[in-house]
């Protein structure tokens, strides 16, 4: 069974500019999440999206969001980037048999740097 | 306080040793507890869960949980210099409306051969 597939790998982009990212979560998962890794904060998490549906969203600003597919794909969107956003972004997938269970597996993650 | 605390590190243990890796948490309601490991450069892969008190084997790793001192730990038994790296250590929080995992900031595990 595939991973879970994160496109791209890596990401350059200027202040200001806007990106998208791309999660594909393992077959038969309907449970995506996103999170952000700094070397200053650690992982944080950003949103969950079940059945086309946002149903968690962490502390970032606005700027951060995202949407799922019927699929189950999911895309993340960051408007006017900041040099704060340069990150790893990583998206996570689960089975959700139980909502008190969440076991995720995560993809590999886009690097994003912003200059 | 924070939701979830790891010491730091470096750990360092020499090969064939045990290593134990200790997580605290604040939320008494949660229920799933997590250890990822983490190569440098690479993303986090899923290691051990675990769900009740007590402890948990899985080959050379044991989860251990407290819920009544908040408290997760995981074994590593036999370590090998394969097992340098990073362990995250995640906390399950929400409910039927949504969940999301809570992270520690990780410990860095440097086996010695």
């Amino acid at each position: 069974k595939a991973g879970v597939t994160q496109t791209p790998r890596y990401l350059i982009k200027t202040r200001g500019q806007q990106v998208t990212l791309s999660c594909s979560p393992i077959s038969g998962h309907r449970s995506v999440s996103w999170y952000q890794q700094t070397p200053g904060q650690g992982l944080q998490f950003l949103f969950e999206y079940f059945s086309e549906t946002q149903r968690n969203k962490g502390n970032f600003p606005g700027r951060f969001s995202g949407r799922q597919f019927s699929n189950s794909r999911s895309e993340m969107n960051v408007s006017t980037l900041e040099l704060g956003d340069s990150a790893l972004y990583l998206c996570a997938s689960s089975p959700q048999a139980s909502w008190a269970k969440n076991i995720q597996y995560f993809g590999a993650g886009t690097r994003l740097s912003v200059l | 306080q924070k939701e979830v605390e790891q010491n730091s590190g470096p750990l360092s243990v020499p090969e064939g040793a045990i290593a134990s890796l200790n997580c605290t948490y604040s939320d008494r309601g949660s229920q799933s507890f997590f250890w990822y490991r983490q190569y440098s450069g690479k993303s986090p892969e899923l290691i051990m869960f675990i769900y009740s008190n007590g402890d948990k084997e899985d080959g050379r790793f044991t989860a251990q949980l407290n819920k009544a001192s908040q408290y997760v730990s995981l074994l590593i038994r036999d370590s090998q210099p394969s097992d340098s790296a990073t362990y995250l250590c995640a906390v399950s929080k929400g409910n039927q409306a949504g969940t999301a995992l809570i992270f520690g900031k990780g410990t860095t595990l440097s086996v010695s051969s």
